[in-house]
């Protein structure tokens, strides 16, 4: 079935780097632009990056613009999300999601927790 | 940015009740706006997409309505498993944002 799975997330100490993956399975990824998310505990839903179906163009939210890199292997059906000079305000639930249809999210992964913490 | 107001914030109601969810975009989004359900410790799930259509799957007691800066989610006859938080969230520019959400309680 259509499902993605994320990984990656940790603990990790501020300013210091770590990436996360989706891997994406029941579909062909090349298809589709690629999202990703987050929820800090207890808090709403924000929206963090995006890449379209061939990874030319990429747009970031500012909270995370110059720090954080969205990529992706189609060939490998995964999706990327490279998190450098990470604050503790990056502490967060972290989603991928699917763009479809007509710019919705419409498939989400469980998420993956990231920890910024001394 | 484009910021993405909802309200109320947090309601009280009962099954059977009819729900209404109200959210205003900062500027005008023409028709990208799409609604979301979470519960506790599961992903967002797609509700409506464009204003007014209903993801597949979705029960028809959910219905979206709305154009410019001002739409609704209405639930037309709440359920045991409508109690959640809901989201609205702008696909109008490059960067998408989302509402603060509304949590529907018993």
């Amino acid at each position: 079935q259509v499902q993605l799975v994320e990984s990656g997330g940790g603990v990790v100490q501020p300013g210091r780097s770590l990436r996360l993956a989706c891997a994406a399975s029941g579909f062909n990824l090349r298809s589709y632009a690629m999202h990703w998310a987050r929820q800090a505990p207890g808090k709403g839903l924000e929206w963090v990056a995006v890449i379209w179906s061939d990874g030319n163009k990429k747009y970031y939210s500012d909270s995370v613009k110059g720090r954080f890199t969205i990529s992706r292997d189609n060939s490998e059906n995964t999706l990327s999300l490279l998190m450098n000079s990470l604050r503790a305000e990056d502490t967060a639930v972290y989603f991928c999601a699917r763009d479809w249809p007509r710019s919705s999210m419409d498939v989400w992964g469980q998420g993956t927790t990231v920890t910024v913490s001394s | 940015d484009i910021q993405m107001t909802q309200s109320p914030s947090s309601l009280s109601a009962s099954v059977g009740d009819r729900v209404m969810i109200t959210c205003r975009a900062s500027q005008t989004i023409s028709r990208y706006l799409n609604w979301y359900q979470q519960k506790p410790g599961n992903p967002p799930k797609l509700l409506i997409y464009t204003v007014s259509s209903l993801q597949s799957g979705v029960p028809s007691r959910f219905s979206g309505n709305g154009s410019g800066t001002d739409f609704t989610l209405t639930i037309s006859s709440l359920q045991p498993e409508d109690f959640a938080t809901y989201y609205c969230q702008q696909s109008y520019s490059s960067l998408w944002t989302f509402g603060q959400g509304t949590k529907v309680e018993v």
